[in-house]
């Protein structure tokens, strides 16, 4: 497999502040990243789709303003939580699909999950 | 309606039974991944499949096209193998591989 890194792995911030969470590919290059969230006892719900260069695809509902998206460079996408509440509390996780290779290393769609941050907002 | 279905929801099994994890889905699909999540809530890609079986160690993974249905399969099973068991199937035409999730199998080994 190959390695994604999320930093921080847990944040508490007050409301009102905005928290940035990174997801890093460490040793392969990913032309999309995804923003996933999850709520207690709730399977992962997409966010939001980002290619390098290019900006964010937004699932109905997320609000772009809120939840900002920067994706840098092939191996770096952010998630800006901006004026968090308590309600923004929640398990993000992010994962990226690899470039496929013509070594064969990885498959086409594969993709790699991050292990997640937890933010708390009092 | 895309949707992936799992199950049971909730399996416990002793250390050393065979351990199945049923998943179904809806339509046509190009590819479903199976994933363990651990109570820390990392994720952990476990296979990636879309006909056939694939191994790894004591896991092993079959997907049915025509049945629209893949089975997760644990031998020896083991107390570290407790974790929540998901499949995620990449629908066609589901944009830029964005996945759709089961709602988890979370899976008790007693000693």
């Amino acid at each position: 497999g190959a390695v994604v890194s999320q930093h921080p792995s847990w944040v508490i911030c007050k409301s009102g502040t905005s928290v940035k969470i990174e997801c890093r590919s460490l040793d392969f290059q990913a032309t999309t990243m995804f923003w996933y969230r999850q709520f207690p006892k709730q399977s992962l719900m997409l966010m939001a789709t980002s290619n390098e260069g290019s900006k964010a695809t937004y699932e109905q509902g997320v609000e772009k303003d809120k939840f900002l998206i920067n994706h840098a460079s092939l191996t770096l996408s952010t998630l800006t939580v901006t004026s968090a509440h308590p309600e923004d509390s929640s398990f993000y996780i992010c994962s990226a699909r690899a470039r496929p290779m013509g070594s064969g290393r990885f498959s086409y769609n594969e993709q790699f999950f991050g292990p997640g941050t937890r933010l708390t907002v009092l | 309606k895309n949707e992936v279905e799992q199950s049971p929801q909730n399996l416990t099994a002793q250390e050393g039974e065979f351990i199945t994890i049923n998943c179904s889905y809806s339509v046509g699909i190009s590819a479903l991944h199976w994933l363990q999540q651990h109570p820390g809530g990392g994720i952990v890609s476990l296979f990636m499949l879309s006909s056939g079986k694939k191994k790894h160690g004591r896991l092993i993974a079959t997907i049915n096209i025509q049945e629209k249905h893949s089975s997760l399969h644990i031998t020896a099973s083991h107390p570290r193998d407790s974790a929540v068991y998901i499949c995620a199937a990449l629908y066609y035409g589901g944009s830029q591989g964005n996945l759709i999730f089961g709602k988890g199998t979370k899976l008790s080994v007693k000693p």
